[in-house]
């Protein structure tokens, strides 16, 4: 079993529409978790972090988290093409004290106009 | 945001030779840089972990004399490609914690793509 599981997409979303993404861990111990944009060809950029339980909001983009049923959620609102790319999920171990994160494979989101 | 820059975003070399990539937080002190390699189409696999003034911790698989790490300053690692052949051609990207960041936030560079020939 993967430590970070995502659904690879392609992920199609119409202009305008709700993208919602989905992140599962296996180390039920996991105190912080990360959502990273990834362009084609480019490095990857914060989006947000989340370490509570429930939505945290910043802009168009909405983190959800269920420690519990363990998994991460990212909802993106009023999805544009630009929008368009690759979101890795990440998690942070607490075993591990040098901030290493566990990346997912990342899901491809395709917004079309 | 902070920023992390590292040079080259492209290097071509031939087989059997050395290459470095260097990787430095323009604004702020990075205690801890992480070496990371993606291959086409999958995520970011995660090389070692470098410390200013101590020997990189490398994950299982990495050849430590293969890939040599330096953390010389605060705002300084390199990553050093020996020997290098066709199948090291990869993206190498490095990312940098900020000491006082929130746990876990790191800040990347902007990646190297490496092709050797």
């Amino acid at each position: 079993q993967k430590e970070v599981e995502q659904n690879s997409g392609p992920l199609s979303v119409p202009e305008g529409a709700i993208a919602s993404l989905n992140c599962t861990y296996s180390d039920r111990g996991s105190q912080s978790f990360f959502w990273y944009r990834q362009y084609s060809g480019k490095s990857p950029e914060l989006i947000m972090f989340i370490y509570s339980n429930g939505d945290k909001e910043d802009g168009r983009f909405t983190a959800q988290l269920n420690k519990a049923s363990q998994y991460v959620s990212l909802l993106i609102r009023d999805s544009q093409p630009s929008d368009s790319a690759t979101y890795l999920c990440a998690v942070l171990r607490t075993t591990d004290s040098w901030g290493k994160l566990q990346f997912g494979a990342g899901t491809q989101v395709v917004v079309t106009p | 945001g902070a920023v992390v820059s590292q040079h080259p975003s492209r290097v071509i070399c031939k087989s059997g030779t050395s290459v470095k990539i260097e990787c430095r937080s323009l604004d702020f002190q990075a205690t801890t840089m992480f070496w990371y390699r993606q291959f086409p189409k999958q995520s970011l696999m995660l090389m070692a972990t470098s410390n200013e003034g101590s020997k990189a911790t490398y994950e299982q698989g990495v050849e430590k004399d293969k890939f040599l790490i330096n953390h010389a300053s605060l705002t300084l690692s390199t990553l050093t490609v020996t020997s290098a052949h066709p199948e090291d051609s990869s993206f190498y990207i490095c990312s940098a914690k900020r000491a006082e960041g929130a746990t876990g936030e790191l800040f990347f560079g902007e990646g190297s793509r490496l092709t050797v020939l």
